[in-house]
């Protein structure tokens, strides 16, 4: 079975700065993962998702993903924050093309507090 | 424009009472999910369903039940044998179902907020 962990439940930073949100990820086999972005009392919307192919992601709003299959981790990076940036933000797997379904696992969430 | 919507957006409700959660789609999905979701603990899988007429039980189901009986709609039902309603309710779809594809990406609606009270 698959699981998802991130490590940080609340990232605070100042406006401008870099950020980086963290996703581990345990599976036996190949997976896909994605990072979703939810505003206050709204759905989820899709940031960047990877596949296959290149390990390094980029997605909307600037952000970018790389995939460290050795590290079974999938970090969020974005290199200037704003404060349109708050929100929560959620990293999930499914099982890659070995397998027949494409289940979504979440993590438990990181909220991203930009501040001025 | 295509997407996703979930009526109503704040839903409160007495003890003992059976609420159902509304959610419509036109993208032409063939699979719908819900999720509820708690602080701290991300999204949780309720139930989906791949096909009309056709759900299965996800990971948290007791306590919920679901119809599908057209392809662009997928209610969900509270009933009181839920023990802990109070949450945010997501609906999801995607273009095929789990067992038919290894990835899908899910698109979701802006939720329902239920508070038991």
């Amino acid at each position: 079975a698959q699981s998802v962990t991130q490590l940080d439940s609340q990232v605070p930073v100042f406006e401008e700065a870099p950020v980086e949100l963290r996703c581990n990820y345990s599976s036996s086999v190949s997976v896909y993962l994605f990072w979703y972005v939810q505003y206050p009392n709204q759905g989820l919307q899709l940031l960047l998702k990877y596949l296959s192919g290149s390990t390094l992601v980029k997605g909307i709003n600037g952000f970018e993903a790389e995939f460290n299959k050795s590290q079974t981790s999938f970090h969020l990076r974005k290199p200037s924050v704003h404060i349109s940036d708050t929100a929560e933000y959620f990293c999930a797997v499914s099982r890659g093309p070995s397998s027949n379904t494409g289940k979504l696992i979440f993590g438990q969430g990181t909220t991203l507090q930009v501040k001025p | 424009d295509g997407g996703i919507t979930q009526s109503p957006k704040y839903l409160f409700r007495k003890e003992g009472q059976n609420v159902t959660l509304s959610c419509e789609q036109n993208l032409n999905h063939d699979a719908m999910y819900w999720y509820r979701q708690d602080p701290g603990q991300g999204l949780r899988l309720i139930y989906y369903s791949q096909i009309v007429n056709d759900f299965q039980k996800g990971d948290i189901a007791e306590g919920y039940s679901v119809s599908r009986e057209k392809k662009e709609s997928f209610p969900l039902t509270v009933t009181s044998a839920q023990k802990n309603p109070t949450a945010f309710y997501l609906c999801a779809s995607s273009i095929q179902g789990l067992a038919y594809s290894s990835y899908n990406e899910q698109f979701f609606g802006p939720g329902t907020r239920l508070t038991v009270l």
